[in-house]
């Protein structure tokens, strides 16, 4: 089946320092990847839409400035939180989804534990 | 009123239980319907599709109301194994494409 890496899955840093995470489709072409952030026994949280050659589409009140998002290739998306705060320590995650817009199967990277000190 | 809405429970259940969970959506133009399971810090996996008709995987059985914008997943048999959060999730319509969204999901405990 599909795979969707993701990486790294844990990162602990200070605050104010910038971390980037990646999202790779490793088998199949990603048209769109989603980004999610998920807080402890929350639902996923959409943060931004992205397709493949164009700016990424963030959801009400996801600041674009501070999660910038890039989908250069059709195998890779990238999520970079700038000056991370402690209020930024989240689970994100990535999906994937290939073909058509109505294609309906998301593949899920296996997720970013963020810990911001 | 939230997109996707489900009862976060959680369902304490004995093993071999039968376990109903609901899930209801805003959006009447919404077009496809899915039950993933996610384990605590782990990433969403995909249960099933969710058809008009009904459909069934083993245990597994979901159903959808269009009428009434209503998706249920009807566990039988509960294992252990089955402890689990349980998400809705409904793709809407968007600019010409789908945009799947979740619901905050169902805790499903299943006791020996």
């Amino acid at each position: 089946g599909a795979v969707v890496s993701q990486h790294p899955s844990w990162v602990i840093c200070k605050s104010g320092t910038s971390v980037k995470i990646e999202c790779r489709s490793l088998d199949f072409q990603a048209t769109t990847m989603f980004w999610y952030r998920q807080f402890p026994k929350q639902s996923l949280m959409l943060m931004a839409t992205s397709n493949e050659g164009s700016k990424a589409t963030y959801e009400q009140g996801v600041e674009k400035d501070k999660f910038l998002i890039n989908h250069a290739s059709l195998t890779l998306s990238t999520l970079t939180v700038t000056s991370a705060h402690p209020e930024d320590s989240s689970f994100y995650i990535c999906s994937a989804r290939g073909g058509r817009p109505t294609n309906e199967k998301l593949f899920f990277g296996s997720g970013t534990q963020l810990s911001v000190l | 009123r939230k997109e996707v809405e489900q009862d976060p429970g959680p369902f304490n259940v004995p093993e071999g239980a039968t376990v109903a969970f609901n899930c209801t959506y805003s959006n009447s133009a919404s077009q496809s319907f899915f039950w993933y399971r996610q384990d605590c810090r782990k990433e969403p996996k995909l249960l099933m599709s969710v058809y008009s008709s009904g459909n069934e995987d083993g245990r597994f059985t979901a159903q959808l109301n269009r009428a009434s914008q209503y998706i249920s997943l009807l566990i039988r048999d509960s294992k252990l194994s089955d402890s689990a959060t349980y998400l809705c999730v409904v793709n809407r319509a968007s600019g010409g494409s789908y945009i799947p969204t979740f619901g905050r999901g169902t805790s499903l405990i299943v006791h020996p």
